[in-house]
């Protein structure tokens, strides 16, 4: 079995700009969850999604929004970014009734 | 608001001996506990966890305790290797929440050959 697949890798955007990360689950796990992890902190919850719909919501602005596909890959979206936007950005999957999460190995966003 | 608190930034500890990293919650609806391990350049990846209902859950050389009067909870490596060198964060995640985890801002663990 694949992993968690996360693309792209590496990004680099400016200021205002707006970008969309992509994820792919493990075959089998149904649910998709996003964090965002800054230099010397650890991940933060942005959303969490299962069948399509969003289960759980961070605290994080309404220049965030993601989406589930039928096939459970999922995509992370931020408008208008910012320099604190700067960050690696983690897909998570799971069961529904595991509580194990398997992590992507992320995608470095850089805004300059 | 930090729910998690992993207060120690970094750990060196020799090989052959212990590891010992630390965790403390504040939030009494977290009933499950789990650690990661992160290596530069990759994902977090799943280690060991412990539910509320239990003390103690071991698996080959890491342990994971947890004191819930004191809301405390400890990961043990027995015996250290180099290759445990890693950054270690510990998560919870609360009853009834759309299961999504609630991270420390880790311990970055070296051990020294």
């Amino acid at each position: 079995d694949a992993g968690v697949t996360q693309s792209p890798t590496h990004l680099i955007k400016t200021r205002g700009q707006q970008v969309t990360l992509r994820c792919s689950p493990i075959s089998g796990h149904k649910s998709v969850s996003w964090y965002q992890q800054v230099l010397g902190q650890g991940p933060q919850f942005i959303f969490q999604y299962y069948e399509k719909e969003e289960r759980g919501r961070g605290n994080f602005p309404d220049r965030f929004s993601a989406r589930q596909f039928p096939n459970y890959s999922s995509e992370l979206n931020v408008n208008a970014l910012l320099l604190g936007d700067s960050a690696l950005y983690l897909c998570a999957a799971r069961q529904l009734m595991n509580t194990e999460a398997f992590f992507g190995q992320g995608t470095r966003l850089t805004v300059v | 608001d930090q729910q998690v608190k992993q207060n120690s930034p970094s750990l060196s500890v020799q090989e052959g001996r212990i590891s010992i990293l630390n965790c403390d919650y504040t939030n009494s609806m977290f009933d499950y506990f789990l650690w990661y391990k992160k290596y530069p350049a990759e994902g977090p990846t799943f280690l060991i966890s412990i539910s509320s209902i239990k003390d103690k859950n071991e698996d080959g050389r890491f342990t994971v305790f947890l004191n819930k009067s004191a809301k405390h909870l400890s990961l043990h490596i027995v015996p250290s290797q180099p290759g445990d060198s890693a950054v270690y964060f510990c998560a919870a995640r609360a009853s009834g929440s759309a299961r999504q985890l609630t991270f420390g801002s880790g311990t970055q663990l070296t051990v020294l050959p």
